[in-house]
């Protein structure tokens, strides 16, 4: 059973970099699946981030491209992702994913980031 | 890049079908057999339902099924139960990116 557990701080202030890592267990990163990123603003809908490979291969959604920077480590089984200049309307629950051709199977629990000075 | 659209809610009473449509263009759900769907209940995390159009994850209903038509894909719930009382997202590949664009969402109520 894959388990994905989103770590990072749940306040950031207006302009920063908001910055999630997200550990992998009982299933090696360096697979044939992409990890990203969905948000999910409080009482609004799903918002597809970004995914990479193990390889570092990169696949943004085009208007965060600008602000977004995914990494990811191997030797930690981990990957992350950097958002920078934030602002209240990047407040939302953040939750990191395995994914397949699209499709994400296997989710961390969400944590919520709050842009707020 | 716009969402794919989707019914805001949709109801149905126990035992009935209900089908939520997600409606795209042809850079997205109309060029790629990538469509999925996720089940949210309250305060939970989002479940994948379908995948690929049509396929099912391990342990998912078969009550639950998946088509496409064009631009426009379709998540249908045969036999509603209560515990189906949830928000559906539907998801495609797009040509933008390339990325990936959810649906607004579908509030289901089971009357």
């Amino acid at each position: 059973q894959v388990q994905l557990q989103e770590s990072g701080p749940g306040l950031v202030k207006p302009s920063e970099t908001l910055s999630l890592s997200c550990a992998v267990s009982d299933y090696s990163i360096r697979s044939d699946y992409y990890w990203g990123w969905i948000r999910q603003p409080p009482g609004k809908g799903l918002e597809w981030i970004g995914t990479i490979s193990h390889s570092g291969k990169t696949y943004y959604k085009p208007s965060l491209k600008s602000r977004v920077t995914m990494s990811v480590d191997t030797s930690k089984n981990q990957f992350s992702l950097k958002l920078s200049s934030v602002t209240a309307a990047d407040t939302a629950v953040y939750y990191c994913m395995r994914e397949l051709g699209g499709a994400a199977d296997y989710w961390g629990q969400g944590t919520l980031v709050t842009v707020s000075s | 890049q716009s969402a794919l659209t989707q019914p805001a809610s949709v109801s149905g009473s126990p035992g009935q079908s209900i089908t939520i449509s997600c409606t795209g263009t042809s850079s997205d759900v109309g060029n790629y057999d990538l469509v999925s769907w996720y089940q949210q209940r309250p305060g939970k995390v989002p479940k994948l339902m379908i995948y690929e159009v049509s396929k099912r994850p391990s342990g998912v209903s078969n009550r639950f099924s998946g088509s496409k038509s064009g631009n426009t894909a379709s998540l249908t719930i045969s036999g509603l139960q209560a515990e189906d009382e949830a928000d559906y997202y539907c998801c495609s590949q797009t040509i933008s990116g390339p990325s990936v664009i959810f649906g607004g969402g579908t509030k289901l109520t089971v009357l």
